[in-house]
């Protein structure tokens, strides 16, 4: 079993759609949360960070933590064309510590 | 916000040959910088953790005479390829933490990608 299970997709939705993507994990000592949005052949680039349980929000975008069910969200709300990319969650148990990715959920928004 | 620069973007080159990357934070200071590899369709492969002034610390299964990483600076990691054959075309990433206490998360450079003839 991978540490950290997310479903590859493809996801397609029509533009305006909300969108949840959403990362399981086996362990319980991760504390650091992160969703990374990967366009084709670049790398990956920030959008949301959080310390433990909680939710975050920054624009349209919406990152829930719930460490009790090891489960995290990213919801993406009235979504757009330029938001088709990969997104990556990622986690590490301590600052400056390794990142421990999903496997990426590839995401299509049509016009 | 940080930014961290790979250079080149895109090499192609015949096997045999070694290839060497640069990754550069641009604003802050990396005491730590990561290198990773992906494969089409596939997530990210952390290959090595760099720290600058020691030796670069390899995952299981990386070759370390074939990826060699050097981290002379605060603001500068290379990773060579040696030897370079077919297999090790791919994507290569790196990524910086900075140096200041409670200061993360890593930030990525825009990749490499690696073309063996």
């Amino acid at each position: 079993q991978k540490e950290v299970e997310q479903d590859p997709g493809p996801l397609s939705v029509p533009e305006g759609a909300i969108v949840s993507l959403n990362c399981t994990y086996s362990n319980s000592a991760f504390q650091y949360f992160m969703w990374y949005r990967q366009y084709s052949r670049k790398g990956p680039e920030l959008l949301m960070y959080t310390y433990s349980s909680g939710n975050k929000e920054d624009g349209r975008f919406t990152a829930q933590v719930d460490k009790s069910s090891k489960y995290i969200s990213l919801f993406i709300r009235d979504s757009q064309p330029s938001d088709s990319a990969t997104y990556l969650c990622a986690m590490n148990y301590n600052q400056g510590g390794k990142l421990i990715f999903g496997q990426g959920t590839e995401l299509s928004v049509k016009p | 916000g940080a930014v961290v620069s790979q250079h080149p973007s895109w090499v192609i080159c015949k096997s045999g040959t070694s290839v060497k990357i640069e990754c550069r934070s641009l604003d802050f200071q990396a005491t730590t910088m990561f290198w990773y590899r992906q494969f089409p369709k596939q997530s990210l492969m952390l290959m090595a953790t760099s720290n600058e002034g020691s030796k670069a610390t390899y995952e299981q299964g990386v070759e370390k005479d074939k990826f060699l990483i050097n981290h002379a600076s605060l603001t500068l990691s290379t990773l060579t390829v040696t030897s370079a054959h077919p297999e090790d075309s791919s994507f290569y990433i790196c990524s910086a933490d900075e140096a200041e206490a409670g200061r993360q998360p890593q930030h990525f450079g825009d990749g490499t990608r690696l073309s063996i003839l």
